[in-house]
C-alpha cells in the first residue's frame, strides 16, 4: 500500500499568509480516495477535503485541496489565527487505510 | 445529526484486552448509509487507522494489527466496539471512533476520544 509523507514537517506563518501543505504517496492514489484533516490540541480531527477537493460540510472557501497521482496539496488562502493547528492527509487503499505523518502549522 | 461518543477504561494491564464502545446517536448503526470506524493516536504522534465494519459485519482491518482486532456491531445497544488483545505499552494512546458516510470517502464524524494507557 501507498505510504503519505507530508511535507514540510512544520511551518511557522503569520495570519493572512497563504499556506500550501504537501502530501506525497509512493505509489499512484485514485484523488477520489484521498483526505484531509485539521486537528486542534486536544480535539478529535475534522474532516477538511474528500475526494481530493471537495470540502466537508461547512469547511469555509479558503481551503481547498487539489493533486492527482502521487502529489496533492491543500491550500489556505488567507490564514486565520484559527487554522493554526496539525494537518494531515489520508488515502483509501484498496484494503488499508494510511495517514501521512502530519504537518504543524504554527503562529509566526 | 449524527454523534458518535467513545467510552471504556483508562487503564489496561499488558497482555490483557483493551475493549472501548462507540455509542452512536442521531443514526442507526445497522443502517446502509454508514462504515463505522476506530483510529488512534499515541501521545504526540500521527493517526492509526484500526479498522472499519459495515453494517453488513463486513470487516476492514489494518494488517498491522489484524491477528489482535475484532470490531463488531451490537445494532440493540446502538453501538459498536473494539477489542485489541494482548496489548503492550505501545498499545498506549487515544483511541477514537469514527464514521464515514457510504458515499462520502473520508471520517466526518468523530467521537471525542478516549485515552488508553497501558501499563501494570
Amino acid at each position: 500500500e501507498s505510504v503519505l509523507t507530508q511535507s514540510p514537517g512544520t511551518l511557522s506563518l503569520s495570519p493572512g499568509e497563504r499556506v500550501t501543505l504537501s502530501c506525497r504517496a509512493s505509489q499512484s492514489v485514485s484523488s477520489s480516495y484521498l483526505a484531509w484533516y485539521q486537528q486542534k490540541p486536544g480535539q478529535a480531527p475534522r474532516l477538511l477535503i474528500y475526494g481530493g477537493s471537495s470540502r466537508a460540510t461547512g469547511i469555509p472557501d479558503r481551503f481547498s485541496g487539489s493533486g492527482s497521482g502521487t502529489d496533492f496539496t491543500l491550500t489556505i488562502s488567507r490564514l486565520q489565527p484559527e487554522d493554526f493547528a496539525v494537518y494531515y492527509c489520508q488515502q483509501y487503499g484498496t484494503s488499508l487505510i494510511t495517514f501521512g505523518q502530519g504537518t504543524r502549522l504554527e503562529i509566526k | 445529526q449524527l454523534q458518535l461518543q467513545d467510552s471504556g477504561p483508562g487503564l489496561v494491564k499488558p497482555s490483557e484486552t483493551l475493549s472501548l464502545t462507540c455509542t452512536v446517536s442521531g443514526a442507526s448503526v445497522s443502517s446502509s448509509s454508514y462504515y463505522w470506524g476506530w483510529i488512534r493516536q499515541p501521545p504526540g504522534k500521527g493517526l492509526e487507522w484500526i479498522g472499519t465494519i459495515y453494517y453488513s459485519g463486513s470487516t476492514y482491518y489494518n494488517p498491522s494489527l489484524k491477528s489482535r482486532v475484532t470490531i463488531s456491531v451490537d445494532t440493540s445497544k446502538s453501538h459498536f466496539s473494539l477489542n485489541l488483545n494482548s496489548v503492550t505499552a505501545a498499545d498506549t494512546a487515544v483511541y477514537y471512533c469514527a464514521s464515514r458516510q457510504q458515499w462520502l470517502v473520508g471520517f466526518d464524524c468523530w467521537g471525542q476520544g478516549t485515552l488508553v494507557t497501558v501499563s501494570s
